[in-house]
């Protein structure tokens, strides 16, 4: 069945890159998501791409998609302590106008001074 | 900026009482969902609404569990008979509005559900 990977935990230095990756099962997705999860908090839409994208580019965040090797990865440049959370990749399956999300277990990243 | 709300944020309850959780989607949005995390785990997918029926539900999904959209503007999730395990993080999300992703899926802060 469909099922998405991420390594549970990255520790990084204010002010270097983060980055965080993800491998996915499901060769037919459409799209791939990053959310942002802070303590006590929902789950925020960090990014998105579509499957036939290599790159997408968002202020400091970098996504890259290697579809062939079903891996997904989130740069975050210039990380401040305010990155601290737990990120999410998700995969999706664009069906009749509606996609059920499969979540991977979540990254958390630490930022330490 | 629209987003989705939930309430209420956290519900105790005793086991084999019926709870009611409710959502408000993005007012344009016309699919609804409902995700679980269990304390530790993945976030799960529960279900998927889309003109008044259910377009998909995953076997978590059982008897026990029903959604609503009893109004314009409410999603609900019901769960009749509430089980020690059915304590979790659920969360309400909706798409499918205008824009250049209508696909995208926007979540609530979610309800803490503690069933004791």
């Amino acid at each position: 069945g469909e099922d998405v990977e991420q390594s549970l935990f990255l520790s990084v230095r204010e002010g270097d890159s983060s980055v965080i990756n993800c491998t996915y099962t499901d060769s037919s997705s459409t799209y791939l998501y990053w959310y942002k999860q802070e303590p006590g908090a929902g789950l925020q839409l960090l990014t998105y791409i579509f499957s036939n994208m290599d790159m997408k580019q968002d202020q400091r965040l970098t996504v890259l998609l290697n579809k062939k090797d079903k891996h997904l990865s989130l740069r975050i440049a210039d990380t401040q302590t305010g990155d601290s959370a737990i990120y999410f990749c998700a995969e999706s399956t664009f069906s009749g106008g509606y996609n059920k999300l499969i979540f991977g277990a979540g990254t958390r990243l630490a930022v330490h001074p | 900026e629209p987003e989705v709300t939930q309430t209420p944020s956290h519900q105790v309850t005793q086991m084999g009482q019926e709870v009611i959780l409710r959502c408000v989607p993005i007012s344009n949005h016309l699919y609804f969902y409902w995700y679980r995390q269990i304390l530790g785990q993945k976030v799960e997918f529960l279900v998927s609404f889309y003109n008044n029926e259910i377009s998909e539900k995953s076997e978590i999904f059982d008897d026990q569990f029903s959604v609503e959209r009893p109004d314009g503007s409410n999603f609900t999730l019901k769960i009749r008979s509430t089980k020690l395990e059915d304590s979790a993080m659920y969360f309400c999300a909706s798409s499918g509005g205008q824009g250049p992703s209508t696909d995208t899926q926007y979540f609530g802060p979610g309800t803490r559900l503690t069933v004791l």
